[in-house]
């Protein structure tokens, strides 16, 4: 069975950072692409960042380019998020997901339950 | 202001059929294969329907998707209580910049 679990989460003060992990089984890693997406309390999904099997690509929405960095360790089958200079609006619970692809299409076969992230002071 | 436009709601009595559709353009699902997902209160979102009418394995018959142009559709029938949850399509961008993009979702009530 695929599992994927996220852990990282926390309250943060604004500007602060946070490193979001991803630790995926079940399925052979490095043969696909992971994304993660953020849902804010009440709101709708929002995807915020993928990167292909090998990590070599990688790709940001524009509400946090600059700011986050997706990368991956093919041989933890893990992924990873790097969020820095946090704002309130970054407060949400930030999913795990395995593309279809090696590729990033953003088709998502499976889901992490997700880690909340609160960014307030 | 989701990229892709999906009605906030939509209703219907039990035993009856449902339609949600999602609105994009050329760069988006005028260009890629579309997604669809169902998310219950407080769980992850589920993958219904993917490659514009192709269901995971699990996923009843009563879910079906179709595309045209730019535009894609979540068909449910034989509704039943169980089905009320939000649903979300999703695709791939193809313009400059490059990402998943996500309908606003829709509430799906069985009345």
């Amino acid at each position: 069975d695929v599992h994927l679990l996220e852990s990282g989460g926390g309250l943060v003060q604004p500007g602060g950072s946070l490193r979001l992990s991803c630790a995926a089984s079940g399925f052979t890693f490095s043969s696909y692409a992971m994304s993660w997406v953020r849902q804010a309390p009440g709101k709708g999904l929002e995807w915020v960042s993928g990167l292909s099997g090998s990590g070599g690509s990688t790709y940001y929405a524009d509400s946090v380019k600059g700011r986050f960095t997706i990368s991956r360790d093919n041989s933890k089958n893990t992924l990873y998020l790097q969020i820095n200079s946090l704002r309130a609006d970054d407060t949400a619970t930030y999913f795990c997901a395995k593309d279809k692809s090696w590729v990033v299409v953003a088709s998502f076969d499976y889901w992490g339950r997700g880690t909340l992230v609160t960014v307030s002071s | 202001q989701s990229v892709l436009t999906q009605p906030p709601s939509v209703s219907a009595a039990p035993g009856q059929k449902v339609t949600i559709s999602c609105s994009g353009s050329s760069s988006n699902i005028g260009d890629n294969y579309v997604s669809w997902y169902q998310q219950f209160p407080g769980r992850a979102p589920k993958l219904l329907i993917y490659d514009n009418n192709k269901r995971p394995s699990g996923i009843p018959d009563r879910f079906t998707g179709s595309k045209s142009g730019t535009s894609a559709t979540l068909g449910i029938t034989g509704l039943q209580t169980g089905d009320e949850a939000d649903y979300y399509c999703g695709t791939w961008d193809s313009s400059v910049s490059a990402g998943g993009v996500f309908g606003g979702g829709t509430k799906l009530t069985v009345l």
